[in-house]
């Protein structure tokens, strides 16, 4: 299974903007890379995802460099209610029978 | 869209009993999972299905069961209830394509097993 490392926590002043870097040296080459945030008794939830260089929303911004050995989702000028749990993740290479794994995640708190 | 609903929302058992954890979705997607979450910790893939009458096991699928019979619904059943299933369960859906999964999750079904 393609594995996934994280930070296990970051903090941050509001305002900032936060770079949370995964690295997935064994992702293969169908896999895309996604990140989901999950705040306290919630299920996750998704905020971006990419295949190659650069995407951004709304929400957040995705590096993903030309080996797609690692990438780094940005979060621009996070507020408090940006704390929460941050996960990224990619599949195991088998396309539509994949099996989804996730990471410990990264607990991002944010504070005046 | 009332997207993915779960049932329970809480349940404690006894050791040893059994039940069957509810989710379904409306959004015709092929790809369903459940998940277990202990405290503290990342999500734990139990079972997952790529379309109805298609499932695999995931990480931990020791003491559960999955079906799928129809492309909405995807029951979790615990076979005889220990304590090391008392958990955060959580099923999720997701168009299935090549590669890219925008999962959707569940509210999540908080379980105690005593």
């Amino acid at each position: 299974l393609a594995k996934t490392t994280q930070p296990i926590s970051m903090d941050s002043y509001e305002g900032q903007e936060v770079n949370i870097t995964c690295s997935h040296n064994n992702i293969a080459t169908n896999d895309y890379i996604t990140w989901y945030q999950q705040f306290p008794s919630q299920g996750p939830r998704f905020i971006i995802q990419g295949y190659k260089t650069k995407v951004t929303n709304e929400v957040a911004s995705l590096f993903i460099p030309a080996d797609r050995k690692s990438s780094t989702l940005s979060l621009p000028r996070v507020s408090l209610s940006d704390t929460a749990v941050y996960y990224c993740l990619v599949g195991d290479g088998g396309g539509t029978a994949s099996k989804l794994t996730f990471g410990t995640g990264t607990r991002l708190q944010v504070t005046l | 869209n009332a997207g993915v609903t779960q049932t329970p929302k809480f349940q404690v058992l006894k050791t040893g009993q059994s039940m069957t954890l509810q989710c379904a979705q409306d959004m015709n997607h092929e790809y369903m999972s459940w998940y277990r979450q202990d405290p503290g910790m990342g999500l734990r893939l139990i079972h997952y299905s790529v379309g109805a009458g298609i499932t695999d096991q995931g990480e931990v699928p020791n003491g559960y069961n999955v079906s799928r019979s129809t492309t909405e619904d995807f029951p979790l059943r615990l076979l005889s209830a220990a304590p090391s299933q008392t958990s955060v369960y959580f099923c999720a859906s997701s168009y299935s394509f090549q590669g890219s999964y925008e999962q959707y999750f569940g509210p999540g079904t908080r379980l105690t097993v005593t």
